[in-house]
């Protein structure tokens, strides 16, 4: 079975300090993809980054970066000198290449409150 | 261009109303999605369509029955809904690429209340 963990259910700080996002994933796929989404409260699931199980180097995007980990399982989400535009509830997701393959295995998302 | 639209974003219908949901993409994607969100969890998947054709419904009532008329269009009817059934529901597509370098790429919602 494949599972996804956000151990964080809701994150405060105030503007400009940093803040990680954790997610733990398990699964049995050999092959698989990790994805982070923003869900802003207009609804929309924003997608944000793709990550392939065979490639482990770090990404970074702006303020925006990213730590996979394969020997821990995990896929941890940084933003840098956060800003209340930040504010959302962040998904990380699993997809599996053969079990599920159209499934995305949704973490049960941490709620970022950035205050001024 | 990344754009899934979704319509009406808002729906109130009564139990036994009959509504329909709407979701377009120009992205020419051929796997198009169902999801449904309750307040402060994690979206749940409905139904898959890969080429025009249903390839996954996660057992759904049949209260709610998908349609896909073309690759770019995708129906969800309603028909005597339970206030349970009030969430906010997304439609999502993708390329549906071999060797799954896959993105869902997800719409706005429509945010759907029962009474």
């Amino acid at each position: 079975a494949q599972k996804v963990t956000q151990a964080q259910t809701e994150i405060s700080v105030v503007e400009k300090e940093d803040v990680t996002l954790d997610c733990v994933y398990e699964t049995r796929d050999t092959t698989y993809y990790l994805f982070w989404y923003k869900q802003p409260p207009s609804g929309e699931l924003v997608f944000l980054i793709r990550r392939n199980s065979f490639d482990e180097q770090n990404e970074i995007s702006g303020r925006y970066s990213w730590n996979f980990q394969k020997s821990t399982s995990s896929f941890n989400f940084t933003i840098t000198a956060s800003q209340v535009v930040d504010s959302a509830v962040y998904f990380c997701a699993l997809r599996g290449l053969i079990q599920g393959a159209q499934k995305l295995v949704f973490g049960q998302g941490t709620r970022l409150t950035i205050n001024p | 261009d990344t754009e899934v639209t979704q319509t009406p974003k808002h729906l109130v219908m009564g139990m036994t109303n009959k509504k329909s949901l709407k979701c377009e993409q120009h992205m020419g994607h051929r796997a198009m999605y169902w999801y449904k969100q309750k307040a402060k969890k994690p979206p749940e998947l409905m139904f898959v369509y890969s080429y025009e054709k249903l390839s996954i419904n996660e057992s759904v009532p049949s209260r709610f029955s998908p349609e896909c008329p073309n690759s770019s269009l995708l129906n969800l009817h309603l028909h005597a809904l339970q206030p349970e059934d009030s969430a906010l529901y997304l439609c999502a597509s993708s390329q549906l690429l071999a060797g799954g370098t896959d993105t869902q790429y997800f719409g706005p919602g429509t945010r759907l209340t029962v009474l």
